[in-house]
C-alpha cells in the first residue's frame, strides 16, 4: 500500500523550541517537497529535494531546515527563528522534480503555545 | 506577484448542476496546468491536468478547459455531487524549463442539497 505518511497529525511547540515534522514515502519517488498552507492562502514552497543528499530552498525557507539522508525520508525542522510557525504543513513527492504530478501526505498542523 | 489567480474564494452550487471553477495566470511560459482537490485537515489530491498543446481534457465528471490567448483555465464538474464540496487549487508550471509548480489560493466549493 504505497503512499506518503506524515507524523504527527498535530504538534505543539513552545516559544524558542525547535520541532521536527516527519515525512516518509514508499513510492520510490526521487523528488520530495515541503509546503506550508495558511488560511485563505495557497500552498507556499518551503524546501524541495530532487535527490538524496541534495535540497533547495523554496520561497519561504527562512526559519526552516531539512535533510535528505534517505530517499524515503525528508524531515522538516521548524526552528525558533521561524517567527510565525502556526500553519498546516504538507509534504509531497513526485517521480522527478517538477515534471510529474505531486502526491501529498495528510499534513501536520503545528500550533505554538 | 501572484502568477496563478483564483479570484473566487468560494462558490455555491446546487447538487446536480454544473460547477465551474476559474483560474487565471500571468506567466506565458506556463505549459502545464493541474487541479487539486482538498478536504479539511487532509492533503490535496490530484484531480486532472492539461498540457498547453490541448484546449480540453476530460475525465469522467471533470473537464478542464484551457484558453491560452486569455491565459485562463476552468474546471467543470457535471453533475455536482455532495462529495465535491472541498477546496480546489489550480496550479501551473513551465515543465520545459523544470520550473516549480505554482499554486493558486484555492476556491471553496459548496454543493447545496
Amino acid at each position: 500500500d504505497g503512499g506518503i505518511t506524515q507524523s504527527p497529525k498535530y504538534l505543539f511547540r513552545k516559544e524558542g523550541q525547535n520541532v521536527t515534522l516527519s515525512c516518509e514515502q514508499n513510492l520510490n519517488h526521487d523528488a520530495m517537497y515541503w509546503y506550508r498552507q495558511d488560511p485563505g492562502q495557497g500552498l507556499r514552497l518551503i524546501y524541495y529535494s530532487q535527490i538524496v543528499n541534495d535540497f533547495q530552498k523554496g520561497d519561504i525557507a527562512e526559519g526552516y531546515s531539512v535533510s535528505r539522508e534517505k530517499k524515503e525520508s525528508f524531515p522538516l525542522t521548524v526552528t525558533s527563528a521561524q517567527k510565525n510557525p502556526t500553519a498546516f504543513y504538507l509534504c509531497a513527492s513526485s517521480m522527478k522534480v517538477w515534471r510529474e504530478t505531486q502526491y501529498f501526505g495528510p499534513g501536520t498542523r503545528l500550533l505554538v503555545l | 506577484d501572484q502568477q496563478v489567480k483564483q479570484n473566487s474564494p468560494s462558490l455555491s452550487v446546487q447538487e446536480g448542476r454544473i460547477s465551474i471553477l476559474n483560474c487565471d495566470y500571468t506567466n506565458s511560459m506556463f505549459d502545464y496546468f493541474l487541479w487539486y482537490k482538498k478536504y479539511p485537515a487532509e492533503g490535496p489530491t490530484f484531480l486532472i491536468s492539461i498540457s498547453s498543446i490541448k484546449d480540453k481534457n476530460e475525465d469522467g465528471r471533470f473537464t478542464v478547459f484551457l484558453n491560452k490567448s486569455a491565459k485562463h483555465l476552468s474546471l467543470h464538474i457535471v453533475p455536482s455531487q455532495p462529495g465535491d464540496s472541498a477546496v480546489y487549487f489550480c496550479a501551473a508550471s513551465a515543465r520545459g524549463r523544470d520550473d516549480k509548480i505554482i499554486f493558486g489560493k484555492g476556491t471553496r466549493l459548496h454543493i447545496l442539497p
